[in-house]
């Protein structure tokens, strides 16, 4: 089993609202990671968990949090978006090694509004 | 400079070309590469590892060459199917991989 699941698929959110994303996967990897993926441009990375410890941070703004509660789930908490903010949102998930593939789940389009 | 360079294309093809596609990376210290293939409104999907050694599956053949620091990959007998954007990975940080800015493939029937 090689899948990564999100929830929700789609999303959309006013400015003031709090949600949340959600992304499970039960193959043991113990790297997670969160992209925004912004239409016609590659996945820019925004968060590394590694062992369940957030190992990387690409300058992210504090209106994203993420939050990795054990070692298969990891979350994105939103609050007080922009518009620009609207993108897929991905996660993947890797063995933890240095040379391990990455697999993506199916990711969240989000529209803020 | 970009760690990790493509050039986006597009590629319009007809069935049953060969089309190849290069990536040229940054960091000497690249310890693993890969490519990824994305469906419009889809995420990616990892097409295959590219080993230094080349590699081949089916249609498809990775090469790597590690002196000039870029990695290729050619498709034979391309299909309708093939229409994607092909996405080159490179990892050298640990848990951090840097993609490509894609090459966009269009098969033509």
């Amino acid at each position: 089993d090689t899948e990564v699941t999100q929830t929700p698929k789609h999303l959309v959110m006013g400015m003031t609202n709090k949600k949340s994303l959600k992304c499970e996967q039960h193959m043991g990897h113990r790297a997670m990671y969160w992209y925004k993926q912004k239409a016609k441009k590659p996945p820019e990375l925004m968060f590394v968990y590694s062992y369940e410890k957030l190992s990387i941070n690409e300058s992210v703004p504090s209106r994203f949090s993420p939050e990795c509660p054990n070692s298969s789930l990891l979350n994105l908490h939103l609050h007080a978006l922009q518009p620009e903010d609207s993108a897929l949102y991905l996660c993947a998930s890797s063995q933890g090694l240095a040379e391990e593939t990455q697999y993506f789940g199916p990711g969240t389009r989000l529209l803020v509004l | 400079r970009k760690e990790v360079e493509q050039d986006p294309g597009p590629f319009n093809v007809p069935e049953g070309a060969t089309v190849a596609f290069n990536c040229t990376y940054s960091n000497s210290a690249s310890q693993s590469f890969f490519w990824y293939r994305q469906d419009c409104r889809k995420e990616p999907k990892l097409l295959m590892s590219v080993y230094s050694s080349g590699n081949e599956d089916g249609r498809f053949t990775a090469q790597l060459n590690r002196a000039s620091q870029y990695i290729s990959l050619l498709i034979r007998d391309s299909k309708l199917s093939d229409s994607a954007t092909y996405l080159c990975v490179v990892n050298w940080a640990g848990n951090q991989f840097y993609f490509g800015t894609g090459t966009s493939l269009t098969v033509i029937p």
